[in-house]
């Protein structure tokens, strides 16, 4: 069965620092991978989509980059965090075709101060 | 681009009634996707739709498409204690990428 990965838990970061949050799928090949951000009592926020290795497509302009270095792994990074980029991060997979259901990673919250 | 509008945004639903939840989309979907998520936890696929009209129930939830398949319901009858939690509808857009609504917190009042 497919399962995915996604770690830490929880991150607390000071202003201007770097960040990595890393994500893993396995049970499946050639998964398509989202990044989503979700403030606090907020709805989800697609940041960035990859359908393939090194295939990253970014929605909104932001303080963030993806990459995918292997199939089954996405990450997500930032240079210099800001108090901004607090928020509740999800990593999520999904098949191709017609199935196109979500599956979503337990998420990192992340905050910075 | 596509968006998917959700209405409301938040609920207090009393134990034992029921509510309806609405998802509105600006263009015709392929499909649409329903999810929850619980309180502290990540969002958790329930079922997808996919033809004009089309309505799907599971126990007490009753999912529908609308008929031009730009909108679709979630109706839950005798809420439970168990379904507090945020309601997303999702909308697949070119590429298979899902875009969500902002979501529906529904607290339910004991």
């Amino acid at each position: 069965s497919q399962t995915i990965h996604q770690w830490p838990a929880t991150l607390v970061q000071p202003v201007g620092s770097p960040l990595s949050l890393e994500c893993t799928v396995e049970g499946t090949s050639n998964p398509n991978l989202y990044w989503y951000r979700q403030a606090a009592g907020r709805g989800l926020q697609l940041l960035f989509y990859s359908v393939g290795i090194g295939q990253i497509s970014s929605e909104v302009p932001q303080n963030l980059s993806a990459s995918r270095p292997q199939d089954r792994q996405f990450i997500l990074s930032s240079k210099k965090l800001l108090l901004s980029d607090s928020g509740f991060y999800l990593c999520a997979w999904s098949g191709g075709g017609s199935d196109t259901e979500a599956f979503f990673g337990q998420g990192t919250r992340l905050t910075v101060v | 681009g596509q968006q998917v509008m959700q209405i409301p945004q938040y609920q207090h639903v009393q134990e034992g009634e029921d509510f309806t939840t609405y998802c509105n989309s600006s263009t015709t979907l392929s499909n649409i996707q329903w999810y929850k998520q619980r309180p502290g936890g990540h969002p958790v696929f329930l079922i997808q739709l996919v033809k004009s009209g089309e309505v799907k129930k599971q126990k007490r939830l009753t999912f529908q498409f609308g008929e031009a398949k730009k909108n679709s319901s979630l109706h839950i009858t005798a809420t439970q204690t168990t379904d507090v939690g945020t309601y997303f509808c999702a909308g697949v857009r070119g590429n298979n990428r899902l875009a969500f609504g902002k979501g529906n917190q529904v607290v339910v009042i004991p």
